[in-house]
């Protein structure tokens, strides 16, 4: 089946620093992605949807110079957090699709802690 | 390691009967337990979700689950579905402070 590579799974990294989160479909074509955010004992957030070759959508109450989301190409999607701190820690998921109407194929996520 | 299953990849329904759709989970204590929803071209949505409590949670779209440590359930059920519950319904939990584990969805077919 369908597989979506998701990495680092987990990430520590110092306040203030950069970090990417690469999301890959590795045998399919995902034109359309989706980043999720789960804080602790909450229900995952959907954070941005993201289609190839077009600016990400954010949702609303989502930095998006903070969470910059780029999806060059048919396979690749990555979410970067800008300038991160200790209330960025959380564990971020992505999913992805081939199109309309396709099954939804989800990373294994990824764990960011901000020290 | 955790997990959970969606045993029913594929169901399909008459407008206006009753569903369930399965969920079983593996953790030695009662994780939290959650329900979503994706519809064509859209993100997640949240259903419903279980931390402790009583044990039938009622959903938004007149969606409900019934927890069952017996069993390690989490089913997922509606009297009278709609032709708008098509969709790909996931079950999701997590433990504590590990990630949250997804099953693989179910895909609901409603037929006239």
């Amino acid at each position: 089946g369908a597989v979506v590579s998701q990495h680092p799974s987990w990430v520590i990294c110092k306040s203030g620093t950069s970090v990417k989160i690469e999301c890959r479909s590795l045998d399919f074509q995902a034109t359309t992605m989706f980043w999720y955010r789960q804080f602790p004992k909450q229900s995952l957030m959907l954070m941005a949807t993201s289609n190839e070759g077009s600016k990400a959508t954010y949702e609303q109450g989502v930095e998006k110079d903070k969470f910059l989301i780029n999806h060059a190409s048919l396979t690749l999607s990555t979410l970067t957090v800008t300038s991160a701190h200790p209330e960025d820690s959380s564990f971020y998921i992505c999913s992805a699709s081939s199109r309309v109407n396709e099954k939804l194929f989800f990373g294994s996520g990824t764990q960011l802690s901000v020290l | 390691a955790q997990s959970v299953t969606q045993p029913d990849i594929h169901i399909t329904v008459s407008e206006g009967a009753s569903l369930e759709l399965r969920c079983n989970y593996s953790y030695g204590a009662t994780p939290y337990l959650f329900w979503y929803v994706q519809s064509p071209g859209q993100g997640l949505q949240l259903l419903l979700k279980y931390f402790s409590g009583d044990t039938l949670v009622q959903g938004i779209k007149g969606f409900e689950a019934e927890f069952k440590r017996s069993q390690s359930s989490f089913n997922l059920r509606k009297p009278s579905v709609h032709w708008s519950d098509a969709a790909e319904y996931f079950c999701a939990s997590h433990f504590g402070n590990e990630k949250l584990t997804f099953g693989t969805g179910t895909r609901l077919t409603i037929i006239p």
